[in-house]
């Protein structure tokens, strides 16, 4: 099995752009997840889909991000538009089940953001 | 506020010593994982504790939730170089909330030097 993909593994884009984000999650895994890691704050969850629904998105910033899973091996981040303090290494995570943490979550490699 | 305090935030040490890293919150956890991160790479978990005074072994490193279910350590016993990474401690059904939801610590940066 490949892991969990995401696309593309660096992304410089100046302010005010638009930048959607990637993931292919474990076939078979029911539970998706997106997460953004700084010094700052760490990682944090931004969002969590169950069944390609959407169940908890608490985490998302403002409403310049969204998210989108229209497929069980496809999900987007998208952020509309772009601002400096967006730079971060986004990372996509899935796991089987009904997203317990009895159970692994597998995270693909991240996307490093940068805005300038 | 962070919920999930871990410390040391960094760590240097030489090959061959223990160590021992810990994660504690003033809120209950139903479980903790903790997982491993290098550079450019996702975390990977490396074990989860479930039940309070749990003690679980993986080769070289101990992995305890405290008795309360607030606290977890990861101690590391004869570190080699190939134990360098990030170290993050993350809780599940934070005070009886969603299971779903992990929230994790910052990370302690552990650097084993030949």
């Amino acid at each position: 099995d490949a892991g969990v993909i995401q696309s593309p593994r660096h992304e410089v884009t100046e302010m005010g752009q638009e930048v959607t984000l990637r993931c292919k999650p474990i076939s078979g895994h029911n539970s998706l997840f997106w997460y953004r890691q700084t010094m700052m704050r760490g990682l944090e969850l931004l969002i969590y889909f169950n069944n390609n629904v959407p169940i908890d998105d608490s985490g998302m910033p403002e409403d310049r991000f969204s998210a989108k899973m229209p497929n069980a091996s496809f999900s987007t981040l998208k952020i509309q538009p772009s601002e400096p303090r967006d730079s971060a290494v986004y990372f996509c995570a899935s796991s089987l089940g009904s997203g317990s943490f009895r159970t692994e979550a597998f995270f693909g490699q991240g996307t490093r953001l940068t805005v300038v | 506020t962070q919920l999930l305090e871990q410390s040391p935030q960094f760590l240097s040490i030489q090959e061959g010593e223990n160590l021992t890293v810990y994660c504690n919150s003033s809120s209950v956890f139903s479980s903790l994982q903790w997982y491993r991160q290098e550079p450019g790479e996702g975390p990977v978990l490396l074990v989860t504790v479930v039940t309070g005074g749990e003690v679980k072994k993986l080769k070289r490193l101990t992995f305890q939730f405290g008795d309360a279910r607030k606290d977890s350590s990861l101690h590391i016993t004869a570190a080699q170089p190939g134990d360098t990474g990030l170290y993050l401690c993350a809780g599940a059904g934070f005070s009886g909330g969603s299971n779903y939801k992990l929230t994790f610590g910052k990370g302690t940066l552990l650097t084993v030097n030949p």
